[in-house]
């Protein structure tokens, strides 16, 4: 089945530790996102990338990093310089235009302490 | 800039009652519109969209119809089930920035049977 894998579900972090989100895709998406969820919020953006080895900031990409070397992979990464990392993290894909219909996988919640 | 507002929850309902999420948008000219659904735990998936004036969406016997003169976008449905809770968010993309998504704070509805 095609689809969007983020993972873990659930990570936890010590404060100060940058720490990685995976996310894979396999529907042949050209553009690829990550947004923020927080309680009682809508989604923000974080990163996105059209084509491999280009991405562009969002809305809040302070404190975060990417990388696009594959057309299935969008890592992210959570850096120590992210004042509150605690949140829902979403990745999405969209197959035609950049920001067209986008999917979602099932987001990874990560905390730190 | 382009925005956009719905209703706040949380909404409860009992089984088989109707429903309605209101949703209003502010952006030039003619934005897509879109209605997501977020199950407890999981990502988003896309619930149905209208990409012009007038345009009616619907699935799984939700319905929205794109009104320009009142820049609304307001999720229906005539008998709910339990099964159809969930948060759900209204969301526009727009040409002027890019097709960039803008998301809705979110509308927690729960149905009791």
């Amino acid at each position: 089945d095609g689809g969007i894998t983020q993972s873990p579900k659930y990570l936890f972090r010590k404060e100060g530790q940058n720490v990685t989100l995976s996310c894979e895709q396999n529907l042949n998406h050209d553009a690829m996102y990550w947004y923020r969820q927080d309680p009682g919020q809508g989604l923000r953006l974080i990163y996105y990338s059209q084509i491999v080895n280009d991405f562009q900031k969002g809305d809040i990409a302070e404190g975060y990093s990417v990388s696009r070397e594959k057309k299935e992979s969008f890592p992210l990464t959570v850096t120590s310089a992210q004042k509150n990392p605690t949140a829902f993290y979403l990745c999405a894909s969209s197959p035609d235009r950049l920001f067209g219909e986008q999917y979602f996988g099932p987001g990874t919640r990560l905390t730190v302490t | 800039g382009n925005s956009v507002t719905q209703m706040e929850g949380p909404v409860t309902l009992s089984e088989e009652a109707f429903l309605t999420i209101n949703c209003t948008y502010t952006a030039t000219g003619y934005p897509s519109l879109f209605w997501y659904v977020q199950y407890p735990g999981e990502g988003l998936q896309l619930l149905l969209k209208a990409t012009k004036a007038d345009d009616k969406g619907s699935n799984k016997g939700f319905e929205a119809t794109y009104r320009k003169e009142t820049t609304s976008f307001h999720l229906e449905k005539g008998s709910v089930q339990v099964s159809d809770s969930a948060v759900y968010f209204c969301a526009l993309s727009h040409t002027n920035t890019g097709n960039q998504f803008y998301f809705g704070t979110g509308t927690s509805l729960t149905v009791i049977p």
